[in-house]
């Protein structure tokens, strides 16, 4: 069984582009996570979708930043326009039920310069 | 604000030797405990996780430790090998499982 896969692994972009980061959950995990980990700091988490609804989005930075997950499978989280302080590890987790183990994905490695 | 810590960022051990890390949470209502290794290039990948109406939990060669009196969570490496070597990350869950609060991660260096 594939696990949860992360597209770009690395992305370089200059500040002020935009960037898409995709992840593809286990099939069958209706939960989703976006986390990220910047500047060696503690990972924290971003937002979390039920199927293709946002259960709790509280921890986007700010507008910059817009998740979604259209039809509850997979989904993209994109970063527009990108700050140099958006520079991080995205992570992607998915689960089939809350309080169940939570797969992650390898991460997509975003640097802004 | 509440949060997970951990005491020391580097521990170094030798191959063969019990590994302890230990993590300190401030959120006395959380109920569920995990510990996750992140190898370089990899996302993090459950090892062990413990429920609050427990204090101990074995797996194979892993223990956590739960002290719900003291907010202190350890997770114990028996006969520690090379291929442990990574950062270990304590998380805690709340709001029946709506998210993840990860400490800042320990490294944990084996030597041969």
């Amino acid at each position: 069984e594939a696990g949860v896969t992360q597209f770009p692994s690395h992305s370089v972009i200059e500040k002020g582009q935009t960037v898409t980061l995709r992840c593809d959950p286990i099939s069958g995990h209706d939960n989703l996570y976006w986390y990220r980990r910047v500047m060696g700091k503690e990972i924290k988490f971003l937002l979390h979708f039920v199927k293709e609804s946002k259960q709790d989005e509280s921890g986007m930075p700010n507008n910059r930043f817009l998740a979604e997950r259209t039809g509850g499978t997979y989904s993209t989280l994109k970063v527009q326009p990108a700050e140099l302080e958006d520079s991080g590890v995205y992570f992607c987790a998915s689960r089939q039920i809350q309080g169940a183990e939570a797969f992650f994905g390898q991460g997509t490695r975003l640097t802004v310069v | 604000g509440e949060s997970v810590g951990l005491h020391l960022p580097t521990l170094s051990v030798q191959e063969g030797d019990n590994s302890i890390i230990n993590c300190a949470y401030s959120n006395s209502a959380s109920d569920y405990f995990i510990w996750y290794k992140q190898e370089s290039g990899k996302g993090p990948q459950f090892i062990i996780d413990i429920r609050s109406n427990m204090d101990k939990r074995q797996g194979q060669r892993v223990t956590v430790l739960l002290n719900k009196t003291v907010k202190h969570l350890s997770l114990q490496i028996a006969a520690t090998q090379p291929g442990d070597s990574a950062v270990y990350f304590c998380a805690e869950e709340k709001n029946a499982g709506n998210m993840l609060t990860f400490g800042g991660g320990t490294r944990l260096m084996v030597k041969p």
